[in-house]
């Protein structure tokens, strides 16, 4: 069975920086891309970057580019999400999420991390 | 940026009766289209992609369909456990994107 567990969400301060981790279990996770999506409260599913399956290529959302960096460590089938210069408009859940890279659609998805910016 | 437009935002359906969700893309997509559905406190689920492909363990009453930049996202019987938030999502070019969603709602 598939699973992916994010973790390293929190209460960040305006400006800081936060590392997300998502753990994969279940398949061989060098083959497939990986995204991160995220929901802002009461609000509708944004997109935020994506890697490929060895790291070769990564995609960013322009509202994250130059902030956010995605990276991945097949070794311990973990996907990363390093986020500097936090705004209060990143307050969001985080997803992480498989997909075929190529045909980026997103399945399964963990069950989320909770960021909080905010002084 | 492909601009994905769903109507309406809140679909009223009697348990045992037809849903139709739209979804209008702001140019082609070709078939590259996704739908998801998100219950309260819980991550979206995939149900159709290519449009119309159920994904593995999704009930035959979903089905999706396309015509041009239009997409439908069609439950052909709502039972209790479908009420909940539809998203589609482009996936032919970069940046992916959501529509804003459609709540289907107990009426």
């Amino acid at each position: 069975e598939v699973q992916l567990l994010e973790s390293g969400g929190g209460l960040v301060q305006p400006g800081g920086s936060l590392t997300l981790s998502c753990a994969a279990s279940g398949f061989t996770f060098s083959r497939y891309g990986m995204s991160w999506v995220r929901q802002a409260p009461g609000k509708g599913l944004e997109w935020v970057s994506a890697i490929r399956g060895d790291g070769g290529s990564t995609y960013y959302a322009d509202s994250v580019k130059g902030r956010f960096t995605i990276s991945r460590d097949n070794s311990k089938n973990t996907l990363y999400l390093h986020m500097n210069s936090l705004r209060a408009e990143d307050t969001a859940v985080y997803y992480c999420a498989k997909t075929i890279f190529g045909k980026n659609w997103f399945d399964p998805w963990g069950q989320g991390t909770l960021v909080t910016v905010s002084s | 940026e492909i601009v994905m437009t769903q109507s309406p935002a809140t679909l009223s359906v009697s348990p045992g009766e037809r849903a139709t969700l739209s979804c209008r893309a702001s140019q082609s997509v070709s078939s590259n289209l996704a739908w998801y559905q998100q219950k309260p406190g819980q991550a979206p689920r995939l149900l159709i992609y290519g449009a119309s492909t159920r994904a593995t363990g999704i009930p035959a009453r979903f089905s999706g369909s396309a015509s041009g930049t239009e997409f439908t996202l069609t439950i052909s019987s709502l039972q209790s456990e479908d009420f909940a938030v539809y998203y589609c999502q482009q996936y032919n070019n970069w940046p992916l994107t959501f529509g804003g969603g459609t709540k289907a709602e107990i009426k």
